[in-house]
């Protein structure tokens, strides 16, 4: 079967780095995508990785190792509005997308 | 630029009783489209997708059908809500099968 394995919840500390571990196990690959959702609310993209390495936009930043099956979000200098649930998703060989049941960040002053 | 709205936000019916939820994606034409529910704790869960007007794929056998009247119009329905029905649903188009998802507002339905 198809599988993505996140930490159920995490805290870390304002202004500090935190890291979102993803890993994967899908038929075939076609990209990994990264989704905020805050309580409540609809989910948002963050970022798209393909190739391996690593995709930095503003505070956030995506790794992807397709030979391990594996992805991170690593977040700097946090701020209280980064507390939300981090979604990974996997597009296999047929374009479906394989949701995580996403990582609860919690953020404490 | 492109926008997508569901409706309505929230929801409570008795057992047994109809749902329809609407879902509508303005500034692109022929987007795929989606209907997600998502549980509490649990992955977002594909019920429905559609590629084209009338064109359905269910993932899901239930008690829900989905229907795509016009381009960019995506429908959620139910004759008899069970309990189980009960969630965060959620609307979403991407342009083509390879890119990311943009999803509406969301809908809570709590069936009682």
């Amino acid at each position: 079967g198809q599988n993505i394995d996140q930490p159920t919840e995490m805290t870390a500390t304002e202004g500090a780095i935190v890291q979102i571990n993803c890993t994967y196990q899908t038929s075939g690959f076609n990209g990994l995508f990264w989704y905020q959702q805050h309580a409540g609310e609809a989910p948002t993209f963050l970022s798209y990785n393909v190739l391996d390495g690593l995709e930095e936009k503003g505070r956030f930043s995506s790794f992807l190792s397709r030979s391990k099956g594996y992805s991170y979000l690593l977040l700097k200098e946090l701020q209280m509005k980064d507390s939300a649930s981090y979604l990974c998703a996997v597009r296999d060989r047929n374009y479906q997308l394989i949701w995580g049941a996403g990582t609860k960040l919690i953020i404490k002053p | 630029s492109q926008t997508i709205h569901q409706w309505p936000a929230t929801l409570v019916q008795p057992v047994g009783s109809p749902l329809s939820l609407e879902c509508t994606v303005e500034g692109t034409s022929n987007p795929n489209l989606y209907w997600y529910r998502q549980a509490a704790g649990r992955g977002l869960q594909l019920l429905f997708y559609s590629v084209g007007i009338g064109q359905i794929s269910s993932e899901v056998p239930q008690n829900l059908s989905a229907s795509r009247p016009q381009d960019r119009q995506f429908i959620l329905s139910s004759k008899k809500l069970l309990l189980s029905d009960s969630g965060f649903y959620l609307c979403a188009w991407s342009r083509g099968d390879a890119g990311e998802l943009f999803f509406g507002e969301g809908s809570r339905l709590t069936v009682l």
